[in-house]
């Protein structure tokens, strides 16, 4: 069956420190891989998204991802975090339908 | 609209009232989805429009669950005999199409609870 998996619950991180925030899918012929934040009592917005092509991608808010075929990964990461960045994360695949499907979120904690 | 709009926001309902969760997607936007988030649970896919008409229903839990879409726009989520495992944020997403996959537009969801 397709999974997506975020291997981390909670990601703690004290500001201007690097992070990142790890996503596996199950492997198939054609994937896309997304990346969305949460902030507190909020929809999902579109950090960045993974179709073709290049397979390191940016997004909003200075974060980055890679998209690794060999060890069907899809980590997010980010150089240098601010307190803004405190989220729930949550990385999704869109296989051959036209659902996602979602990991179960990762929450990261921006400590001054 | 500007974005996806749902309603109400949050509701507080006794176990065994029926409830109905609105979504208003963007203008213009031919699919719909319907997600559940429970804490710890990640979101879970409930179920798809496409226009009016429902391709994929497979992920609503049980016959309580049933959803409508009409005009191809605003759906309606309907939850009948609530229980308290139905507490959770529903949230609604749109789409422009269903060519590609450019990302859905999320609502800020409504936070269910059943008391």
């Amino acid at each position: 069956a397709q999974s997506v998996t975020q291997l981390d619950s909670q990601v703690p991180v004290f500001e201007e420190a690097p992070v990142e925030l790890r996503c596996n899918y199950s492997s198939s012929v054609s994937v896309y891989l997304f990346w969305y934040v949460q902030y507190p009592n909020q929809g999902l917005q579109l950090l960045l998204k993974y179709l073709s092509g290049s397979t390191l991608v940016k997004g909003i808010n200075g974060f980055e991802a890679e998209f690794n075929k060999s060890q069907t990964s899809f980590h997010l990461r980010k150089p240098s975090v601010h307190i803004s960045d405190t989220a729930e994360y949550f990385c999704a695949g869109a296989y051959n339908t036209d659902k996602l499907i979602f990991g179960t979120g990762t929450r990261l904690q921006v400590f001054p | 609209g500007a974005g996806v709009s749902q309603s109400p926001s949050n509701k507080v309902t006794e176990k065994g009232k029926d409830v109905e969760l609105r979504c208003d997607p963007i203008s213009g936007h031919t699919a719909l989805y319907w997600y559940r988030q429970s804490l710890g649970q990640g979101l879970e896919f409930l179920i798809y429009f496409q226009g009016n008409s429902a391709p994929d229903k497979s992920g609503l839990p049980s016959d309580r669950f049933s959803a409508e879409r009409t005009g191809g726009s605003v759906s309606t989520l309907t939850i009948q005999r609530t229980q308290q495992e139905d507490s959770a944020v529903y949230l609604c997403a749109s789409r422009q199409n269903r060519q590609g996959h450019n990302g859905y537009t999320f609502g800020s969801g409504t936070r269910l609870t059943v008391v």
